[in-house]
């Protein structure tokens, strides 16, 4: 079955830098790759998604890319602020059974 | 716009009691996921549904665990009996699944059992 791994674990970025995160994935069937954002008690949240057939997707600070041939696909977040503080999933799927990555702890120092 | 709703919030029991979750997913969204999360190992599907039936319970992890969805708007994760071990946050999520696949989560339910 697919098999998520997500880097950092934790990672901690001055407030106006930028943070990346990175996964891989194992089934090349896979073609839906969506980011979760998680805070405190409460349930993930939908930042951005990407399919198989886009190399990159942006939405204003926030961009996702994908290579396919190497399976990975990365989360980048530029001009980061406090509120960004979370935990952030990867997650890839071919239709509606999700594998999510373990997740990465991001905090944005003031 | 109401999301997925999620009740209780907070449940707190003693081992061997019944605990029954319950979820109401966004109307109109024909798919309905049950999650657990836990420290150890993270975000796990447990069952899903497409409109109302049972599609994939292979995450279950026991007998113990069961799942149903009698209705489009109604569904609940019955643990009978509980077990320390079931302490975690399950959490709930709806999709239509004719669009973007994405997939819309509830605020959880995080279930102690002592």
């Amino acid at each position: 079955g697919e098999n998520v791994e997500q880097h950092p674990s934790t990672l901690s970025v001055q407030e106006g830098d930028s943070a990346v995160i990175k996964c891989t994935y194992s089934d090349s069937a896979s073609n839906y790759f969506p980011w979760y954002k998680q805070e405190l008690g409460k349930g993930p949240q939908l930042i951005i998604d990407i399919r198989s057939n886009v190399g990159e997707k942006k939405d204003q600070r926030i961009a996702v890319t994908l290579n396919k041939t190497a399976k990975h696909f990365s989360l980048h977040i530029t001009e980061t602020q406090p509120e960004d503080s979370a935990v952030y999933f990867c997650a890839a799927s071919k239709g509606q059974n999700f594998v999510f990555g373990p997740g990465t702890r991001l905090s944005v120092l003031p | 716009d109401a999301g997925v709703i999620q009740s209780p919030r907070h449940e707190v029991t003693e081992m061997g009691q019944e605990v029954t979750l319950r979820c109401k997913p966004i109307s109109g969204h024909d798919y309905l996921f049950w999650y657990r999360q836990t420290m150890m190992r993270g975000l796990e599907l447990l069952i899903y549904f497409n409109n109302n039936v049972p599609i994939d319970d292979s995450g279950m992890p026991e007998d113990r665990f069961s799942a149903k969805m009698p209705n489009a708007s109604f569904s609940t994760l019955k643990i009978q009996p509980s077990e320390p071990r079931d302490s975690a946050v399950y959490f709930c999520a709806s999709s239509r699944g004719l669009a973007r696949n994405t997939q819309y989560f509830g605020p959880g339910t995080r279930l102690t059992v002592l």
